[in-house]
């Protein structure tokens, strides 16, 4: 059974403060995914990265894909009120029909 | 393009009963994945379907059941509700092209009373 373990489960900052949120397993992923979902919402894609080493910059938002595929991190830059949210890692591993397996979650509060 | 779309939105029912999701995916998708979401359990796969065949089970009792339609509109069925069923169910498509990117839809609200 793949796991992908996040940390932390929750972060309450200020505004205007820097986070990181990390997302590890011990699968190999050929793709990961970011999401965002608010309350009774569903989750909305932020970004994939599928090289190992990748980093993609969404705004104030960096998302880092670790060497060997295993691991994750979501970097905010100046957090403002609109992050917060529930963030969810996303593996997949590719070879014909596959499902997702998606991350335990950390619920953000950014406070004005 | 419309994005995916569930119904209903919300939905009481008692221990028991029965009922039934409906998922409109988004155009030329083909591929339907269903979502169980707990606070306790967070996001756990139920199944996917591609072009009217379930190709991906998750570790749910056959009390769950779905299907696909030639239109790719996807429905799952829960019977017997427990009061443990209450949950978030949520629709992603995606694309032919497997990315592993899934595109949700906002939803269904399930309480078991």
């Amino acid at each position: 059974t793949q796991l992908l373990e996040q940390s932390p489960q929750f972060l309450s900052i200020q505004e205007g403060e820097n986070l990181t949120v990390y997302c590890n397993s011990s699968s190999v992923f050929s793709s990961l995914q970011w999401y965002r979902q608010e309350p009774g919402e569903g989750p909305v894609l932020l970004v994939t990265v599928v090289t190992g080493g990748e980093v993609k910059k969404l705004k104030r938002l960096t998302f880092q894909f670790g060497d060997a595929r295993k691991d994750s991190s979501l970097h905010i830059t100046a957090a403002q009120p609109g992050d917060t949210g529930l963030y969810l890692c996303a593996g997949a591993q590719s070879g014909g029909y596959q499902k997702v397996t998606f991350g335990t979650g950390t619920k953000l509060q950014v406070i004005p | 393009k419309a994005g995916v779309t569930q119904t209903p939105r919300y939905l009481i029912k008692t221990r028991g009963q029965q009922v039934t999701l409906s998922c409109s995916p988004i155009s030329g998708h083909r591929s339907v994945s269903w979502y169980q979401q707990t606070p306790g359990q967070g996001l756990q796969f139920l199944f996917e379907y591609f072009s009217e065949t379930q190709r991906n089970k998750g570790n749910f009792p056959g009390r769950f059941s779905g299907r696909q339609f030639s239109n790719s509109r996807s429905e799952m069925n829960v019977s017997t509700l427990e009061l443990g069923d209450s949950a978030l169910y949520l629709c992603a498509s995606s694309q032919r092209d497997w990315t592993g990117e899934l595109f949700f839809g906002e939803g269904s609200r399930l309480t078991v009373l």
